[in-house]
């Protein structure tokens, strides 16, 4: 079965701070797609970043990037410069080559000020 | 172009009772999931539809609940006779199709928070 891991369940940084979030993932296929999702309180889920795993370059969102390792099955989120506003859920997330989507437990995200 | 609309907004429903969750997808999207998420969990894939098709239904249970997406009308989620293990908040999230199934660019909508007495 396909799985998605998130080891961390909360953490907190300084705004401005540069902070990564990590995921690991299992599957045995070759070509799926991964995300992550912000869920700030309160409000709805939200797409932050998308990768497919056949590119090799990494995806770029503004302060957002991701770090695609496809043999270690591993794509964290790094935030750079982090705002007050990225206070919130982050969940990863898998879609697999039949449409099925699956998410991580989540990390919730502290930015102090 | 109006988002994922989810009602009600809170439901609550005596144990024995029927849940009945509504969806509508965003407007051109003929693809439909549903998540249970638990207090301190993830989001726990139930169910994805198309128009009038169950596609995978693995992350639901077997007895009591179901789900429809019927040609007109929103996608429903029903529970019948509720327990208060059913308590918690139901998202329902739409994706565009890119011709050969879908992006996966989900489109959430508020959720529905199911309270079982």
């Amino acid at each position: 079965a396909q799985t998605v891991t998130q080891s961390q369940p909360e953490m907190s940084v300084q705004e401005a701070e540069t902070v990564t979030l990590s995921c690991t993932y299992d599957t045995s296929e070759s070509n799926y797609y991964l995300f992550w999702y912000k869920q700030p309180p309160s409000r709805q889920m939200i797409l932050v970043i998308r990768q497919e795993a056949y590119k090799q370059q990494n995806a770029t969102e503004n302060r957002f990037s991701v770090n695609f390792q496809k043999a270690a099955k591993s794509f964290s989120l790094k935030i750079s410069d982090s705002q007050l506003g990225d206070t919130a859920m982050y969940f990863c997330a898998f879609k697999n080559r039949d449409d099925k989507i699956i998410f991580g437990k989540g990390t919730r995200l502290h930015i102090l000020p | 172009n109006a988002g994922v609309m989810q009602n009600p907004r809170h439901l609550v429903r005596r144990r024995g009772q029927e849940a009945r969750l509504r969806c509508s997808p965003m407007k051109g999207h003929s693809h439909v999931y549903w998540y249970r998420q638990l207090p301190e969990e993830g989001l726990k894939f139930m169910v994805y539809l198309q128009k009038e098709n169950i596609i995978d239904e693995s992350g639901m249970p077997k007895e009591r609940f179901s789900a429809e997406f019927p040609k007109e009308g929103p996608s429903i989620l029903r529970i019948q006779q509720v327990v208060r293990g059913d308590s918690a908040a139901y998202f329902c999230a739409s994706s565009p199709s890119d011709g050969q199934g879908v992006t996966g660019e989900l489109f959430f909508g508020e959720g529905s928070r199911l309270t079982v007495l």
